[in-house]
């Protein structure tokens, strides 16, 4: 089981739908949980991060963190074409010293 | 504020030889991190480093790869000798502390594709 899991996709939505995406992590003691979008040929960009349970909203995004069911998703609000990326679930824990485990992201592509 | 700054961009050698990637994180970060990242995946962490300590390598290659960050602000990552399966980007981050907020600032990577 890899430690931060998330589907490949690719993920399509239509222009000004909602885009939910979904990561589930293994070690329960994590505390920090980060998505970071990456274009194509550009390095990772932090959009959220979440530390507690429930909802966070900043825009038209919004991360959701169940601890409980080890899972966290982002829900991104009138999806634009702009938004087409790979996004990356980050999780932090406290084995191992505070390292930040990557998924292997999830394509998102936005049609016009 | 300056971001991270990674060179070089671009690396093109043949297998066997050596290669040395160069990271300058944001000022007054003391942690900093080389990841790995091949196509389609996410970065894989090869070392982190708190202020000038290596304090996390376990999942560097030591056989081929070294690092270091003298006095504890630019780091410098080498592989050598390189193989055809270094190929990928090499990602350098910071973080403003050892226990802070754990978000990543990231470089624009150095792409190294050994031949």
């Amino acid at each position: 089981q890899k430690e931060v899991e998330q589907n490949s996709g690719p993920l399509s939505v239509p222009e000004g739908a909602i885009a939910s995406l979904n990561c589930t992590y293994s070690d329960r003691v994590s505390q920090s949980f980060f998505w970071y979008r990456q274009y194509s040929g550009k390095s990772p960009e932090l959009i959220m991060s979440i530390y507690s349970n429930g909802d966070k909203e900043d825009g038209r995004f919004t991360a959701q963190l169940n601890k409980a069911s080890q899972y966290v998703s982002l829900l991104i609000r009138d999806s634009q074409p702009s938004d087409s990326a790979t996004y990356l679930c980050a999780v932090m824990g406290n084995t191992g010293g505070f390292k930040t485990i990557f998924g292997a992201g999830t394509r998102l592509f936005v049609k016009a | 504020e300056a971001g991270v700054v990674q060179s070089p961009r671009y690396k093109i050698i043949e297998k066997k030889q050596p290669v040395a990637f160069w990271c300058n994180p944001i000022s007054g970060h003391n942690t900093l991190y080389w990841y790995l990242q091949n196509l389609g995946q996410g970065p894989e962490l090869l070392i982190r480093y708190e202020n000038e300590e290596a304090v996390d390598d376990s999942q560097l290659p030591k056989d081929r790869f070294s690092a270091e960050r003298l006095k504890g602000v630019d780091s410098t990552l080498k592989i050598q000798p390189a193989e055809l399966g270094d190929s990928a980007v090499y990602l350098c981050a910071s973080s403003p502390g050892a226990e802070g907020t754990g978000e990543l600032f990231f470089g624009e990577g150095s792409r190294l594709t050994v031949l």
